[in-house]
């Protein structure tokens, strides 16, 4: 089965600075790319995803890029502000509804 | 819209004991899932559904039953508890269709003693 592997697992920023996660997968059959957020307990939110026939997607303060070569995609949030501060979860499928999820990014931005 | 709701949202078993989570949505959606997230481990899949009467296996299977004889309801049933099944289970939902978004419900606690 899939294989995504995500880092860093703690990601601590200051306020106004960039944030990137990275992520890699294995099965080269996937093709959607969702990235969610999850604030502590709460449920997980999508926040963008990208799919296979793009490189490139970008809303207002995050953007996410995929590399199929390499079989790496990454979250850049610009900016960074307190209400960015949570668990980031990259993950990958082949078919949109059967996801492989990273273990997950602790980000904290400091004011 | 009440979306995906889930109960209970905390629960403790003994081991052995069974019981079910519940899991509705009132999207209509077609695709229904169960995920449990445990610690420094993401979100793993545990079982789906792409419609009324079919189901099928995910990344980690054993020690759950499910099934899926409505559109809104997909329950998770926990045959005989154990210490290993403590987590926090995720029931999600979706419409088909590419670029739709997958819904979390808000997640029932267990606790197996």
């Amino acid at each position: 089965g899939e294989n995504v592997e995500q880092h860093p697992s703690t990601l601590s920023v200051q306020e106004g600075d960039s944030a990137v996660i990275k992520c890699t997968y294995s099965d080269s059959a996937s093709n959607y790319f969702p990235w969610y957020k999850q604030e502590l307990g709460k449920r997980p939110q999508l926040i963008i995803d990208i799919r296979s026939n793009v490189g490139e997607k970008k809303d207002q303060r995050i953007a996410v890029t995929l590399n199929k070569t390499a079989k790496h995609f990454s979250l850049h949030i610009t900016e960074t502000q307190p209400e960015d501060s949570a668990v980031y979860f990259c993950a990958a499928s082949m078919n949109d509804y059967k996801l492989s999820f990273g273990a997950g990014t602790t980000v904290t931005v400091r004011a | 819209n009440a979306g995906v709701t889930q109960t209970p949202k905390f629960q403790v078993l003994k081991t052995g004991q069974s019981m079910t989570l519940q899991c509705a949505q009132d999207m209509n959606h077609e695709y229904m899932s169960w995920y449990r997230q445990d610690p420094g481990m993401g979100l793993r899949l545990i079982h789906y559904s792409v419609g009324a009467g079919i189901t099928d296996q995910g990344e980690v299977p054993n020690g759950y039953n499910v099934s899926r004889s409505t559109t809104e309801d997909f329950p998770l049933r926990l045959l005989s508890a154990a210490p290993s099944q403590t987590s926090v289970y995720f029931c999600a939902s979706r419409t088909a269709g590419r670029g739709e978004t997958q819904y979390f419900g808000p997640g029932t606690r267990l606790l197996v003693l």
